[in-house]
């Protein structure tokens, strides 16, 4: 499985924009980037999910790279309730384990007031 | 409103003795799939579910046991829990594979 690579931890203040960055260098054609976040004692939250297009929604927007070998997941303006892990994951369309989120340990991001 | 649920939130148990964790979906969601979050070792897939009589092996499954004989429900059995086994646990579901995935709120088992 292709794997991904996030920074251990990431800040920010309290509305202004957040860029979590995730390199994905071995992605293959069919696989799709995933974000999920957890906030603290919570399961998983979805947040957005592309193949090659920037695509947004109203809780993020995610930047692809022209080669898809990273991506970028930005958050407009941060609040103190987007505090929580944040996890990069590729989910291959094509193969049998398609569906399965493989997590990694993710971005912990601490948004200050 | 749309939700996973599972039960009990949490749990203590004693080696050996047999324990289900229950989930259930009201979104009528095709598939399901149960996970484990040990810390350094993130979230791990031990069962996951296509449909209805249609189960399969995650990373993990050595140790645990799922059915669905329901669409909306998804137990995890564990016939003789071991102290390994203590983690927090997170059932989760999706209209199909690879969609958007709902977590319901986890369970923490403790075995002793």
């Amino acid at each position: 499985d292709a794997k991904t690579t996030q920074p251990n931890s990431m800040e920010s203040n309290e509305e202004e924009p957040v860029h979590l960055p995730c390199n994905h260098s071995t992605i293959s054609g069919t696989d799709y980037i995933h974000w999920y976040r957890q906030l603290p004692s919570q399961g998983p939250e979805y947040v957005i999910h592309g193949l090659t297009s920037n695509v947004n929604n109203r809780m993020a927007s995610l930047a692809i790279a022209e080669d898809r070998k990273s991506s970028t997941l930005i958050l407009h303006r941060a609040t103190l309730r987007d505090a929580a892990v944040y996890y990069c994951i590729l989910s291959n369309a094509g193969g049998t384990s398609y569906g399965k989120l493989t997590f990694g340990q993710g971005t912990i991001l601490t948004v200050h007031p | 409103e749309a939700q996973v649920t599972q039960n009990p939130r949490y749990l203590i148990t004693v080696t050996g003795k047999k324990l289900t964790v229950t989930c259930s979906q009201n979104m009528n969601h095709e598939y399901m799939s149960w996970y484990r979050q040990d810390p350094g070792l993130g979230l791990r897939q031990i069962y996951y579910s296509m449909n209805v009589e249609v189960t399969d092996k995650g990373d993990v499954p050595e140790g645990y046991k799922v059915s669905r004989k329901e669409k909306r429900n998804f137990p995890l059995i564990l016939e003789s829990p071991s102290p390994n086994q203590t983690s927090l646990y997170f059932c989760a579901s999706s209209l199909f594979m690879g969609a958007e995935a709902f977590f319901g709120q986890g369970t923490r088992l403790t075995v002793v």
